[in-house]
Parts: structure tokens; C-alpha cells; sequence
């Protein structure tokens, strides 16, 4: 166990609905990072957030954002959903001191019909 | 160039053999690597650091080559439970973290 705890596990949305994706991080942890692992891919990095700001993009548009609270969780936002938005998307959270060793949650399976 | 490379197989082993993957990099610049392990429809776990002098854990042993640009996994003796897909995992800095797309390992008794 990670202690990087992600809800919900799975869900099922229509294309352009909107989807919030939660994240608690691992005790002592203050950066959380998001990933999008579509099937057959490795995981690609859509954001990072650290001190309740994002820091760091990967190459996702903007109808993907989040926010980090006080207490270091995470909140990833999809807008206007597409069918290509499907994917396991995972939360990983870091020490800002030791960032490059990730621990990763068990993710939220997002299906978009 | 994607700027992490693997194979992604399958490829598929027999109990016991000894099996390596190998990875390779684009950013000359990346500062650490690891290589992880995801089962199927799990998040990624972290197998192993990897290191320019090699470590070994067990039966698991990476190498980094920074002059290729390369780093690489040996599995021995494997056993029915290493089957999964290992993630080449290099990073340039806490903002910059690329996965490769993994290679899947089947094993088989």
C-alpha cells in the first residue's frame, strides 16, 4: 500500500459531460502529480501541483485542470468530455525533496460513452 | 524520437530463464531512472532504482548506460508471479517524469 488513496474507482460518463477525480496523498507528501495511462500505453503526465499550485504541464488542453488543498489532496477536472478521454488516470504523489520517486494510487477508470 | 523507448514484446519466457529489456532515452540531460512493474489493471509499482554503477535486488538486476543512453533489466530464474508489464521510467527533475509504454512479460510454466 501506497497510502495514495484515489476515488472513484470507476466511472462511466457521456461525451461532454464533466468528470472530478479525487486524490489523497501519501502522509508527508506535498507534490501530487497526475497521469493519463490510455490501454496499451504507458502513463503520460498531464500535471503536477505543489504549495496549491500547479507546476508543471504535460501536453493537455486546457479542459484539464486541478487543484491541490491545504492538506495536499488533488482534484483533476475533465470539461466537455471525448470519447478519446478514456483511460485509467492515476494520482502520484512525491516529497518536493526526493520528486523523482513517485508512489503512485490505484487510479479511477474512466470510461466515456 | 519518443523519448522513451522499449519494446513492447510480449515477450514470452519459460519458468526459470532469464530474460532482459532494455530501454532506451532521447534527454541526455535525465537525471534518474527507475523501472517499474503494473500488473494487469493496476497502478505501476516502483520495481527498482537504477543506478551508472548497477544494483541488484534479488533476482533483479539494472544497469544505466549513460554514454548510450540506455538502461536495462535482468530478470533471473523467473517465476510465473513476475509476469506484468515493466514501465522504463526516466526523469528530469521533479516536473518532468516520462514513462515508456512498457513490455509486457509472460512467463510460462
Amino acid at each position: 500500500e501506497t497510502g495514495v488513496t484515489q476515488s472513484p474507482t470507476h466511472l462511466i460518463k457521456t461525451r461532454g459531460q464533466q468528470v472530478t477525480l479525487r486524490c489523497s496523498s501519501q502522509s508527508g507528501h506535498n507534490t501530487v502529480s497526475w497521469y493519463q495511462q490510455a490501454l496499451g500505453q504507458g502513463p503520460q503526465f498531464i500535471f503536477q501541483y505543489y504549495r496549491e499550485e500547479e507546476n508543471g504541464r504535460g501536453n493537455f488542453p486546457p479542459r484539464f485542470s486541478g487543484l491541490q488543498f491545504p492538506n495536499y489532496s488533488s482534484e483533476l477536472n475533465v470539461n466537455a468530455l471525448e470519447l478519446d478521454d478514456s483511460a485509467l488516470y492515476l494520482c502520484a504523489s512525491s516529497r518536493r525533496d526526493d520528486g523523482n520517486t513517485i508512489y503512485f494510487g490505484e487510479g479511477s477508470w474512466l470510461t466515456v460513452v | 524520437r519518443k523519448e522513451v523507448e522499449q519494446d513492447p514484446g510480449p515477450f514470452n519466457v519459460p519458468e526459470g530463464a532469464t530474460v532482459a529489456f532494455n530501454c532506451t532515452y532521447s534527454n541526455s540531460a535525465s537525471q534518474s531512472f527507475f523501472w517499474y512493474r503494473q500488473d494487469c489493471r493496476k497502478e505501476p509499482k516502483l520495481l527498482m532504482s537504477v543506478y551508472s554503477s548497477g544494483n541488484e535486488d534479488g533476482r533483479f538486476t539494472a544497469q544505466l548506460n549513460r554514454a548510450s543512453q540506455y538502461i536495462s533489466l535482468l530478470i533471473r530464474d523467473s517465476k510465473l508471479s513476475d509476469s506484468a508489464t515493466y514501465l522504463c521510467v526516466v526523469s528530469g527533475g521533479y516536473q518532468k517524469v516520462t514513462f515508456g509504454i512498457g513490455t509486457k512479460l509472460q512467463v510460462i510454466p
